[in-house]
């Protein structure tokens, strides 16, 4: 089945940092999405990616959908402790007639105050 | 709006038990899903409905069942629990595709 290939696993930055985080695949998605799971909760969407080379803000955080849509990256600046959490890509295809979400393994974010 | 709804929150099954686990939604979406996530292993599709009588398998369905008889509720059934089932599990529903897809807060299931 089509994979996700999520980096880096996991993070540790100071407060005040900039972030960067990406996912890559040998399948095409037509859509690139980024979730953010607190401990306890269930993933909540930070950003929807519906066309190649699209670039969206969301406050600190920007994403793109890359030209090959193939791959999308995430970026936090002057991150803040809030900010730790998972952060999950997901990307969806037709399959079926319907759309199947698929998603990376998870960038395990901790920024120190 | 209570968005997605999920019960238990917490339940600890022993091998062979069968259990039901709830999801419902109040946003009228006509997709709903189900995942597990295991530590290191992401979210993993296991079962999906487009609508009301509609369900399709996801990436790992074996060992559950799902039936879709309303737009509101989308039940997981486990009819024999097993070790390897042990997963915090999350219903998700969104209005036309999982692409935007609203996630319940989980049950965490154990099984011993």
């Amino acid at each position: 089945g089509q994979q996700l290939n999520q980096s880096p696993q996991s993070m540790f930055i100071q407060e005040g940092e900039d972030v960067s985080m990406n996912c890559t695949s040998s399948s095409i998605f037509n859509t690139w999405l980024w979730y953010k799971q607190d401990p306890g909760e269930g993933p909540v969407l930070l950003i929807a990616l519906y066309k190649a080379g699209e670039l969206t803000s969301n406050g600190r955080l920007t994403a793109q959908f890359g030209i090959t849509r193939k791959d999308s990256f995430l970026n936090i600046s002057a991150s803040i402790p809030s900010d730790v959490g998972i952060y999950f890509c997901a990307g969806t295809s037709p399959q079926g007639g319907s759309e199947k979400l698929v998603f990376g393994k998870g960038t395990k974010l901790t920024v120190n105050p | 709006n209570a968005g997605v709804t999920q019960t238990p929150k917490f339940q600890v099954l022993k091998t062979g038990q069968s259990m039901t686990l709830q999801c419902a939604q109040d946003m009228n979406h006509e997709y709903m899903s189900w995942y597990r996530q295991d530590p290191g292993m992401g979210l993993r599709l296991i079962h999906y409905s487009v609508g009301a009588g509609i369900t399709d398998q996801g990436e790992v369905p074996n060992g559950y069942n799902v039936s879709r008889s309303t737009t509101e509720d989308f039940p997981l059934r486990l009819l024999s629990a097993a070790p390897s089932q042990t997963s915090v599990y999350f219903c998700a529903s969104s209005y036309s595709s999982v692409s935007r897809g609203y996630f319940g807060p989980g049950t965490r299931l154990t099984v011993t």
